[in-house]
């Protein structure tokens, strides 16, 4: 089956740095792919949606300006929380389709990512 | 608004067989997806309903009723390994592969 990736698998940053969270689909290439955040017990939310080479869509109530999303190929789209908060700390995982219409989304392994 | 409810935790013992409902109100409905994610895992594809009725993957059986809104998944012979997170998610716009999840179903399996 397809394999995506995701680097780094954990990640720990000071309150008020930048993190650069990468997603990338192995063998097929992803014309969209999704980000999600899951907090512990919860269910996985979508943050944004994000387009090969056109600007993502982020979902209410989700900052663009905090969760930046570049999708520069259709191997890879990254998701940078800037100036991170402890609130920010969340697993967030990556996803990846097609576009064929495909009834399944590839998921990566995700991030931990903990703001002290 | 988008809802896809879940019964929070469900137990049963190995060898059972266990069912997990979702019922789901979403502005559009393009077919069902069941996911399995264990703790600090990544959800992975168990099974997709676009139709009513039963769709059999080996253990695992999914079913739908789009006049109830509601879907279930099956699990049959049950393992300790099946001891995760299950998700019903909905595709709620056609052509587009964005999916909303629902809240989310623990399963614990004991010997």
């Amino acid at each position: 089956g397809a394999v995506v990736s995701q680097h780094p698998s954990r990640v720990i940053c000071k309150s008020g740095t930048s993190v650069k969270i990468e997603c990338r689909s192995l063998d097929f290439q992803a014309t969209t792919m999704f980000w999600y955040r899951q907090f512990p017990k919860q269910s996985l939310m979508l943050m944004a949606t994000s387009n090969e080479g056109s600007k993502a869509t982020y979902e209410q109530g989700v900052e663009k300006d905090k969760f930046l999303i570049n999708h520069a190929s259709l191997t890879l789209s990254t998701l940078t929380v800037t100036s991170a908060h402890p609130e920010d700390s969340s697993f967030y995982i990556c996803s990846a389709g097609t576009g064929a219409g495909a009834d399944t989304q590839y998921f990566g392994p995700g991030t931990r990512l903990t703001v002290l | 608004g988008q809802s896809l409810e879940q019964p929070s935790e469900v137990t049963a013992v190995e060898g059972a067989i266990v069912q997990i409902n979702c019922t789901y109100q979403t502005s559009g409905f393009y077919g069902l997806s069941w996911y399995q994610q264990h703790d600090g895992g990544a959800p992975t594809f168990l099974s997709y309903n676009a139709l009513d009725g039963l769709e059999e993957t080996g253990r695992f059986s999914s079913f739908l009723s789009r006049s109830d809104s509601y879907g279930y998944l099956l699990l049959q012979e049950l393992q300790m390994k099946d001891s995760a997170s299950y998700f019903c998610a909905v595709r709620d716009k056609a052509g587009f592969q964005k999916l909303v999840f629902g809240t989310g179903t623990r399963l614990l399996v004991s010997p």
